[in-house]
């Protein structure tokens, strides 16, 4: 199975830089997904981008695609206190089983 | 309010004492599916169905029950828990398959079985 890998593990920032977070992964793919945990919380969805997609824009957030390098980045722009939560990267299964793969995630930590 | 609810949210319980973890979805969605999450391993399928009595494993099914009778109920049974299966777990639901559909996830429920 095909599996995204985020990069950095683990990020700190201070209120109002930009956070750049990445996701590489193995096989071709039709679309990516980014979400966002927060602590002892449930995954909430946040962006799909399909792979005839370079670029998509959702508020702060900007995700990038692209498919040559099998790679992805999330831009959370103007960062605050409360974006502080860890971000998975989801890709499609290629098997039978319609499923996601997560990333094992980056933790943000987004210092006032 | 559209939303998956898990429950309970918290057990702490004892080798081989059965389990059911419910979870429930109010959007009409064709695709549930559990997760358990471990640090360091991020999350892992354990079953999923892609409609009512429609169900298969997942990548870490073993020690695990499902079953789907109707569509927005997905329990998660645990016929004989074990402590290896301590972990938070998720229920996650999609209009259809997740492969191209945003997941919506539940809050978790954290197990401990001693």
């Amino acid at each position: 199975s095909q599996q995204g890998e985020e990069d950095p593990q683990a990020l700190s920032i201070q209120e109002g830089e930009n956070a750049t977070m990445n996701c590489s992964y193995k096989t071709s793919i039709n679309n990516l997904q980014w979400y966002r945990q927060n602590s002892g919380r449930g995954l909430v969805h946040l962006i799909l981008i399909r792979s005839n997609e370079r670029e998509k824009h959702s508020g702060r957030l900007r995700v990038t695609l692209d498919t040559s390098k099998k790679s992805s980045s999330l831009l959370i722009t103007a960062s605050r206190a409360a974006d502080t939560a860890s971000y998975f990267c989801a890709t499609p299964f290629t098997g039978a089983n319609s499923k996601l793969t997560f990333g094992k995630g980056i933790t943000l930590s987004v210092r006032p | 309010e559209a939303q998956v609810t898990q429950n309970p949210r918290y057990l702490i319980t004892v080798t081989g004492k059965k389990l059911t973890v419910t979870c429930s979805q109010n959007m009409n969605h064709e695709y549930m599916s559990w997760y358990r999450q471990d640090p360091g391993l991020g999350l892992r399928q354990i079953y999923y169905s892609m409609n009512v009595e429609v169900t298969d494993k997942g990548d870490v099914p073993e020690g695990y029950k499902v079953s789907r009778k109707e569509k927005r109920n997905f329990p998660l049974i645990l016929e004989s828990p074990s402590p290896n299966q301590t972990s938070l777990y998720f229920c996650a639901s999609s209009r259809q398959g997740a492969s191209n559909q945003p997941q919506h996830f539940g809050d978790g429920t954290r197990l401990s079985i001693l």
